[in-house]
């Protein structure tokens, strides 16, 4: 299926685990991007990325890891969860640096 | 994030005309954006504005843009209650142009 695709939907991990979240794009886009989305605080920047092996941090990036060894992928990973890292998590990747970006349809994630 | 400001909650009658608001940090941005955010789902790309534009209008939509004092806002014609939903704000900027966002605006539409 075209489009941006995020997995798993929904995930409860237990806090110290390691977690990994995944976001497909099927467009080759260049630029993509990792928010997370928290009541009262709207979509902060986690990590960005502007094409396979460059990435860099956003405004929240503690405690986060990415990768993108392949344009259409770009996981993030959980180290060490903690309850702070209860959110919603969304993926979005733009095709050049003016264009509309494109979201997936997001990942609850609950760390107990 | 990066300080976008918008108001948290607008309620309005079935019928009556919405206007959200919103403050931006960067004069230097090149678009501005206007995402829908239904319950459950994604963001939605509404509608954009280039800088040097002052009124964009599609349909019901109507974005005005102030770049003196850094304002942008969203009005809908006749809100339906189908347009309840959370509304953001975004400007691209910085390294890479990346999206920074307002908190939200979650719209309720009574009928």
């Amino acid at each position: 299926d075209a489009g941006i695709t995020q997995s798993p939907r929904y995930k409860i991990t237990e806090t110290g685990r390691q977690v990994t979240l995944m976001c497909h794009q099927t467009w080759s886009h260049s630029y993509m991007f990792w928010y997370r989305q928290d009541l009262g605080h709207g979509l902060r920047l986690i990590y960005y990325s502007a094409a396979a092996d460059i990435t860099d941090k956003g405004e929240v990036s503690d405690g986060y890891v990415v990768s993108r060894s392949k344009t259409e992928n770009f996981p993030l990973t959980l180290e060490s969860a903690t309850r702070s890292q209860t959110s919603v998590y969304f993926c979005a990747s733009r095709g050049t640096v003016d264009t509309e970006a494109f979201f997936g349809q997001g990942t609850r994630l609950t760390v107990v | 994030g990066e300080d976008v400001e918008q108001s948290l909650f607008l309620s309005v009658r079935e019928g009556d005309s919405s206007v959200i608001n919103c403050t931006y940090t960067d004069s230097s941005s090149t678009y501005l954006y206007w995402y829908k955010q239904e319950p459950g789902a994604g963001l939605q790309l509404l509608t954009y504005i280039f800088s040097n534009m002052d009124m964009k209008q599609d349909q019901r939509l109507t974005v005005l843009l102030n770049k003196k004092d850094k304002h942008l806002s969203l009005r809908i014609a006749d809100t339906q209650t189908g347009d309840s939903a959370i509304y953001f704000c975004a400007e691209s900027k910085g390294n890479f142009n990346k999206f920074y966002f307002g908190s939200g605006t979650k719209l309720n539409v009574k009928p």
